[in-house]
């Protein structure tokens, strides 16, 4: 079983739409949970960022981190053509170390 | 800030061919990442660096694969033979280690797209 697991299919979705993706993971020592954007042909860059449980909010996106689950999620509220990329999940034990990835989801937004 | 810096940002060679790549971390960033993507397999860190020293490299695939941080501001990513199927794009990382609860967030390069034919 792989530490993240991320269903790496493509989601096209309406301008205006909510997208919702998630991820699962087997490392109970996880802490810190990310949620990376990577557009194409560029290098990733952090969106959003949680410690621990609970729920994070910046502007249009949401993080939930659901420890007893072991389950994270990302919300994009009212999704522009500019949010059109790849979101993939990160997290990590300790601050420190390394970070395990999801494999991420391709996401479009059509006008 | 420049950002980290990669080079090439595109190489193609043949098979049998000696690669590297290189990385310029973000100045004060002391901890360095490569990782290697595509499309089966996703994004995997191959080694890490904390302070110059490498402090994991179970990812690096097999002993054609080697990597160096001679100084704080360099780091190279050596494949000798390569393969088709190091074709891939590798990215670079940097990121300041601090408390605890810092140093998580780590800043990418742009990546070499490594095609060997």
């Amino acid at each position: 079983q792989k530490e993240v697991e991320q269903d790496p299919g493509p989601l096209s979705v309406p301008e205006g739409a909510i997208v919702s993706l998630n991820c699962t993971y087997s490392n109970s020592a996880f802490q810190y949970f990310m949620w990376y954007r990577q557009y194409s042909r560029k290098g990733p860059e952090l969106l959003m960022y949680t410690y621990s449980s609970g729920n994070k909010e910046d502007g249009r996106f949401t993080a939930q981190v659901d420890k007893s689950s072991k389950y994270i999620s990302l919300f994009i509220r009212d999704s522009q053509p500019s949010d059109s990329a790849t979101y993939l999940c990160a997290m990590s034990a300790n601050g420190n170390n390394r970070l395990a990835f999801g494999k991420g989801n391709q996401v479009v937004v059509i006008p | 800030d420049a950002g980290v810096i990669q080079s090439p940002r595109h190489e193609v060679t043949e098979m049998g061919q000696e690669v590297t790549l290189r990385c310029k971390p973000i100045s004060g960033h002391n901890s360095l990442f490569w990782y290697r993507q595509t499309m089966m397999r996703g994004l995997e860190l191959l080694i890490y660096f904390n302070n110059n020293v490498p402090i994991d490299d179970s990812g690096m695939p097999e002993d054609r694969f080697s990597a160096k941080m001679p100084n704080a501001s360099f780091s190279t990513l050596k494949i000798q033979p390569s393969e088709p199927r190091d074709s891939a794009v590798y990215f670079c990382a940097s990121r300041k280690l601090a408390g605890d609860r810092g140093g998580v967030e780590q800043f990418f390069g742009p990546g070499t797209r490594l095609t060997v034919l």
